[in-house]
């Protein structure tokens, strides 16, 4: 595709309740990143994949969360058991290169998630 | 936790003046990137600057990099309402990992 998409756009979940939000990458992008962006804040890091393997989850908030990128495109990141404080926008992001060092990040538009 | 600090949290100007946003950064950086975000849309990158670099041009954009300072401004200038957004500065940590570490922005609002 032409950038990168995540479905869904919105979600609204009740408590308890376990979610998975999708992020297609731009095809050929090595590298995939997740963020997590409360109201107001900036994106904060959770997770990296390096085409299939995951090489850094150190931002992954807790073990509620788990993230997988089995063939090395699309990413699903997965929220079990959600909680109110994991309402916040889930932003995706790829590069082509390794990391996000030299080249620039392309990230798609979020999914917007309420915990209620 | 956030590396840099943008300055400052919010900005109002009025089309055709300039907009200077400041950001500060705590550790040692590969290169230092500015992103905009329009409300309820992803981020799209707008500029890198590295480590060894003191300025960069890119159209109505000008970064700046002081790494004694730890610290970096983006001027726009003759601002558009279309500029309306937040703006966030993003770090790489050279012995850290491959994902960059977000300021948490200054929000520019352009009055037409």
């Amino acid at each position: 595709g032409a950038g990168v998409s995540q479905s869904p756009r919105y979600k609204v979940a009740k408590r308890g309740q376990d979610v998975a939000l999708r992020c297609d990458p731009i095809s050929g992008h090595v590298s995939l990143f997740w963020y997590q962006q409360a109201l107001g804040q900036g994106p904060e890091f959770l997770t990296y994949f390096q085409n299939e393997a995951q090489l850094d989850k150190s931002g992954l908030p807790s073990d509620r969360f788990f993230a997988e990128r089995p063939e090395g495109s699309v990413s699903t990141l997965k929220i079990q058991r959600t909680q109110q404080e994991d309402s916040a926008v889930y932003l995706c992001a790829s590069s082509l290169v390794l990391g996000q060092g030299s080249a620039e990040a392309f990230f798609g538009q979020g999914t917007r998630l309420t915990v209620v | 936790s956030q590396q840099g600090e943008e300055d400052p949290q919010a900005l109002s100007i009025q089309e055709g003046e300039n907009a200077t946003m400041n950001c500060s950064y705590k550790t040692s950086i590969n290169n230092l990137q500015w992103y905009r975000q329009n409300s309820g849309r992803g981020l799209v990158h707008l500029i890198l600057i590295r480590s060894n670099e003191r300025e960069k041009h890119s159209g109505r954009l000008r970064v700046t990099l002081d790494t004694s300072k730890k610290s970096s401004s983006l001027l726009i200038t003759a601002s558009r309402a279309a500029d309306t957004a937040s703006y966030f500065c993003a770090t790489l940590d050279p012995g850290g990992g491959r994902a960059l570490t977000f300021g948490s922005g200054t929000r520019l609002q352009v009055q037409p």
